[in-house]
């Protein structure tokens, strides 16, 4: 089965934790994203990665890290700087091309909460 | 600040009538236009990509698109309440999607 993984599904951390987020994908995609969504809103984009080894900042990117050390791979770091980190986590990816659709599709989601 | 605009709803249609969702946009220079439906507790999921002015047909699904009003809308015809959802619309600029907050639908029967 193609598709996009993420782990887990439910989160819990501890004021002053680090946790990482685990998003994987076999649809042989090149970009992958990560998004924040609180209740009511729309995503916000936390980090993005076009390629390998490289990766950009989002509207949101403090108290967050990432790697993409692997194409299939894209795992975010949530750190202890991040302020208010309970949210619903999604992970998604897309193909890349200068003429293509770059339609991006998500993974199911970590509900990530701070106790 | 590249901005996407929806009415948050709850937009409420009786079954079989016809669910008109509405998303407006800032930047002129969009060239590429998602709606995605987002069940609670769920990601979303892609319904249509619209690119070029007009309506685009999929199903019960008709995506329009006028890049001068700067505005694209779904339709949802004979609407049923496994429809009741939020949607979201996004607007690609350069590398990046920019989501609106969404609009609730509510289908009764």
């Amino acid at each position: 089965d193609g598709g996009i993984t993420q782990s887990p599904k439910y989160l819990f951390r501890k004021e002053g934790q680090n946790v990482t987020l685990s998003c994987e994908q076999n649809l042989n995609h090149d970009a992958m994203y990560w998004y924040r969504q609180d209740p009511g809103q729309g995503l916000r984009l936390i980090y993005y990665s076009q390629i390998v080894n490289d990766f950009q900042k989002g509207d949101i990117a403090e108290g967050y890290s990432v790697s993409r050390e692997k194409k299939e791979s894209f795992p975010l770091t949530v750190t202890s700087a991040q302020k208010n980190p309970t949210a619903f986590y999604l992970c998604a990816s897309a193909t890349t091309s200068t003429f293509s659709t770059d339609t991006q599709y998500f993974g199911p989601g970590t509900r990530l909460t701070v106790l | 600040q590249k901005e996407v605009e929806q009415n948050s709803g709850p937009l409420s249609v009786p079954e079989g009538a016809i669910a008109s969702l509405n998303c407006t946009y800032s930047d002129r220079g969009s060239q590429s236009f998602f709606w995605y439906r987002q069940y609670s507790g769920k990601s979303p999921e892609l319904i249509m990509s619209i690119y070029s002015n007009g309506d685009k047909e999929d199903g019960r699904f008709t995506a329009q698109l006028n890049k001068a009003s700067q505005y694209v809308s779904l339709l949802i015809r004979d609407s049923q309440p496994s429809d009741s959802a939020t949607y979201l619309c996004a607007v690609k600029y350069g590398n990046k999607l920019v989501f609106g907050a969404g609009t609730i639908l509510r289908v009764k029967s």
